[in-house]
């Protein structure tokens, strides 16, 4: 089992539609989830971070996290075509040192259709 | 500088050929971290460097892995004897402190080494 599994994807949505991605994770004790955006041939970009449960929202990005689920998803509304990239998710583990050690899945497609 | 800057951007290897990567993180970035990504996956851990001192190489693959970060600013990723499985991507990351939570760490562009 992967410590951080996504679904490859590729998810396509329609412009002005919302794309619904997520991402479990098998450390219980993890504290940091973060979601990073990923154009091809670019470096990973974060877009959100979220530590506690419940959602967390900035412009058209909702991050969610369910701890006991060990569920992290990430919405994004209104779906632009310029959103087509591959979304990381990334947690950072228990014994992480101090340090924000990530451990990253291995992303999920997005395709926004005009 | 402005960002995270990675040099070369691509590197031609040759099947046992050494390669050292140059990673320069932003000015006064306290932690420094080197990751390896394959195609079609996410990055992996490699090493984590607090200013000059490694604490962190659990993630290095093999002994022909080896990384430094002598002044606490620029850090070299050094391969030697280069196998095919070695191609990847290497993204060096920094952040401005390792303890708060939250400090965003901004990756580079990347260096896409291939072996031949």
């Amino acid at each position: 089992q992967k410590e951080v599994e996504q679904n490859s994807g590729p998810l396509s949505v329609p412009e002005g539609a919302i794309a619904s991605l997520n991402c479990t994770y098998s450390d219980r004790g993890s504290q940091s989830f973060f979601w990073y955006r990923q154009y091809s041939g670019k470096s990973p970009e974060l877009i959100m971070s979220i530590y506690s449960n419940g959602d967390k929202e900035d412009g058209r990005f909702t991050a969610q996290l369910n701890k006991a689920s060990q569920y992290v998803s990430l919405l994004i509304r209104d779906s632009q075509p310029s959103d087509s990239a591959t979304y990381l998710c990334a947690v950072t583990p228990t014994f992480s040192g101090g340090y924000n050690k990530l451990i990253f899945g291995a992303g999920t497609r997005l395709a926004v259709h005009p | 500088g402005a960002g995270v800057s990675q040099s070369p951007r691509y590197k031609v290897a040759k099947r046992g050929q050494d390669v050292a990567l140059r990673c320069d993180p932003i000015s006064g970035h306290v932690s420094l971290f080197w990751y390896q990504q394959a195609l079609g996956q996410g990055p992996e851990f490699l090493t984590y460097f607090q200013n000059e001192a490694q604490l962190d190489k659990s993630g290095l693959p093999s002994d022909r892995f080896f990384a430094e970060r002598p002044e606490g600013s620029v850090s070299t990723l050094k391969i030697q004897r280069t196998q095919q499985e070695d191609s990847a991507v290497y993204l060096c990351a920094s952040s401005f402190d390792r303890t708060h939570q939250g400090t965003e760490a901004f990756f580079g562009q990347g260096t896409r080494l291939t072996v031949v």
